[in-house]
């Protein structure tokens, strides 16, 4: 079955500074990547996705890239503010999988931001 | 609107005893997912519905698990004979269509201790 890998398991930056987050697939047939923050005591939330037909997606301080010959993706916080502290999933969706909107998700990123 | 709620936020309870958690999602959606949160990790798949399909139980660990959802709204969780090893954050999701890339909208999740 498919396998998401991320790295690193925790990141601390320097407020202002940038912040990359990167995840491998397993499953070349995989073809939804979601990015979801969770805040500390609350349930992931959607911050962005890209779909496999597409090579970038911005969304104001947010990015995400996916590279599919290599089968991987990543997310890219620019000008880092204190309210972006916390864990980060990447995740990743595919026809292959037994149902069809099961999301396999990346071990999380403990985002740090230092005032 | 209201979002997805989880009943209680917290529970203790004793190893051996069953325990039951509830999911409300939100009105409408017809895609419903429960996850299993360990500390520190990422999110396991447990469990997912779609409207009156017959669920996807793939990722329940053992039998000891079991879910239902009634009248195709509300679900509940249910641990039976519970170990120490099901202490988790136990998270509810759900999804307008269940289909690929339909964005999947996380209550706050049921923290379970078990002693």
């Amino acid at each position: 079955g498919e396998n998401v890998e991320q790295h690193p398991s925790t990141l601390s930056v320097q407020e202002g500074d940038s912040a990359v987050i990167k995840c491998t697939y397993s499953d070349s047939a995989s073809n939804y990547f979601p990015w979801y923050k969770q805040e500390l005591g609350k349930g992931p939330q959607l911050i962005i996705d890209i779909r496999s037909n597409v090579g970038e997606k911005k969304d104001q301080r947010i990015a995400v890239t996916l590279n599919k010959t290599a089968k991987h993706f990543s997310l890219h916080i620019t000008e880092t503010q204190p309210e972006d502290s916390a864990v980060y999933f990447c995740a990743a969706s595919g026809p292959g999988y037994s149902s069809a909107s099961k999301i396999i998700f990346g071990s999380g990123t403990r985002l740090s931001i230092r005032p | 609107g209201a979002g997805v709620s989880q009943s209680p936020s917290n529970k203790v309870t004793e190893k051996g005893k069953d325990v039951e958690l509830r999911c409300d999602p939100i009105s409408g959606h017809t895609a419903l997912y429960w996850y299993r949160q360990s500390l520190g990790q990422g999110l396991e798949f447990l469990i997912y519905f779609q409207g009156n399909s017959a669920p996807d139980k793939s990722g329940l660990p053992s039998d000891r698990f079991s879910a239902e959802r009634t009248g195709g709204s509300v679900s509940t969780l249910t641990i039976q004979r519970t170990q120490q090893e099901d202490s988790a954050v136990y998270l509810c999701a759900s999804s307008y269509t269940g289909q690929r890339g339909d964005t999947q909208y996380f209550g706050p999740g049921t923290r379970l201790t078990v002693l």
